[in-house]
């Protein structure tokens, strides 16, 4: 358990449709990333938040976006969505800036 | 521009051998390395790290090696298990130089260790 928790699992969407999910990340990490990994595809970077705020950005399409709270958790919110958007959302988290990134299990999204 | 490559997409060796799994990288300002393993349905673990400032780092049956001049690295699993089976992704970064934690990741390699 690396201690970062994604919600939900699994999610069955169509497409046009809109759909959040949820990142808790470890105790006392203020960095947030968010990670796509398509079918056979490796981890492409979304975007970073450190303690509120954006650090990083990837390659995140403009129909998604994310924020981070006060409390630390994070959502990233994908709309408009497309087949090509099935994939496995990863969150991770880190105490600062750099090192180790823990991740969660996942959010498999499936767009028909 | 796929910065982090992992050109083998799988391996598979016998139980107790040796597994080398490669990794090349074309940006020279990355300054930490990385592998994690994946099982089906789980998240990316963390294996073992390696900064640019050391050419090795060992724990374990797992050590990493860094070769800046060629901008490559690899990771050596000695004795090979069963358990090893699964998908391993190179990873780097600009921890140090840049002002963010994010992580590039090679397309990773599959790693069959057959009893």
């Amino acid at each position: 358990d690396s201690g970062v928790t994604q919600t939900p699992k699994h999610l069955i969407t169509a497409t046009g449709q809109r759909v959040t999910l949820r990142c808790s990340p470890r105790s006392g990490d203020l960095s947030v990333y968010w990670y796509q990994q398509s079918l056979d595809q490796g981890l492409q970077f979304l975007i970073q938040y450190y303690n509120g705020e954006e650090r990083a950005k990837g390659n995140i399409l403009e129909r998604f976006s994310a924020q981070q709270f006060p409390d630390l958790h994070s959502e990233l919110n994908l709309s408009s969505l497309e087949l090509g958007d099935s994939a496995l959302y990863f969150c991770a988290s880190s105490v600062d800036k750099g090192g180790e990134l823990f991740f969660g299990e996942g959010s498999r999204l499936t767009v028909l | 521009d796929q910065q982090v490559k992992q050109n083998s997409p799988s391996l598979s060796v016998q139980e107790g051998r040796i597994s080398i799994l490669n990794c090349d990288y074309t940006n020279s300002m990355f300054d930490y390395f990385l592998w994690y393993k994946k099982y089906p349905a789980e998240g990316p673990t963390f294996l073992i790290s390696i900064s640019s400032i050391k050419d090795k780092n060992e724990d374990g049956r797992f050590t990493v090696f860094l070769n800046k001049s060629a901008k490559h690295l690899s990771l050596h699993i000695v004795p090979s298990q069963p358990g090893d089976s699964a998908v391993y992704f190179c990873a780097a970064s600009l921890s140090f130089s840049g002002n963010t934690g994010k992580l590039i990741f090679g397309q990773g390699t599959t790693l069959q260790v057959k009893p």
